[in-house]
């Protein structure tokens, strides 16, 4: 059974570069079958993608984060990451890695999650 | 972006009700839309992508509909292990962006 494991400080101060591990237990990470998402959620409020890496490297970023944030992968380690840059209290979430799995083609969806990193800034 | 919206916020019910959830996009995202269950302190599981394909592992008495901009999940008989948060979430357009959630609480 795959399992992702989230790691990395639980606070960041503000303006501070927010950085986050997924530790993916298995070879996956290196399969074209899947790709690799962050999800934020807020204390006591809804969910937000903030983007995603395949394992070419090639990476796809929401846009209302996407001039902080960077998601890279390393195959090698079975580890992908996230910064976030310049934070502020906005940015206190719960941080979930998650794994991406193809249907038909190209639907998608999250079919595996990790418990998820609280961070506060 | 694509705003997903939900409705309702939140709902009372009892063991054994017909449960509905309603998600309306912004626009079309045609049928890219998954259900998503989330219980407190835990990640949110999967239960519908493509709309209406049930995951594997997940009670048949869940089920969703819809395409374009109107989609619905369906619990035909509410469970204990039911109560919960449900979020809809459409992956057509990248923001990928989830509803705000729909919690379902005991009557």
């Amino acid at each position: 059974q795959v399992q992702l494991q989230e790691s990395g400080p639980g606070l960041v101060k503000p303006s501070e570069t927010l950085s986050l591990t997924c530790a993916v237990s298995a070879d996956s990470v290196s399969s074209s079958s899947y790709f690799w998402s962050w999800i934020r959620q807020p204390p006591g409020r809804g969910l937000e993608w903030i983007g995603y890496v395949y394992y070419t490297g090639s990476t796809k970023y929401n846009p209302s984060l996407k001039n902080r944030v960077t998601i890279s992968i390393d195959t090698s380690k079975r580890q992908f990451y996230l910064d976030l840059s310049s934070v502020t209290a906005a940015d206190t979430a719960v941080y979930f890695c998650a794994r991406s799995a193809f249907r038909y083609g190209h639907y998608w969806f999250f079919d595996l999650w990790g418990r998820g990193s609280l961070v506060t800034v | 972006d694509v705003q997903m919206t939900q409705s309702p916020s939140s709902l009372s019910a009892s063991v054994g009700d017909r449960v509905t959830i309603t998600c309306r996009a912004g626009q079309s995202v045609d049928r890219y839309l998954n259900w998503y269950q989330q219980k407190p302190g835990e990640a949110p599981k999967i239960l519908i992508y493509v709309a209406s394909s049930l995951q594997s592992g997940v009670p048949s008495r869940f089920s969703g509909s819809g395409s374009g901009t109107d989609f619905t999940l369906t619990i035909s008989s509410l469970q204990p292990e039911d109560f919960a948060t449900y979020y809809c979430q459409q992956t057509y357009i990248p923001s990928y962006g989830f509803g705000q959630g729909t919690k379902v609480e005991m009557k």
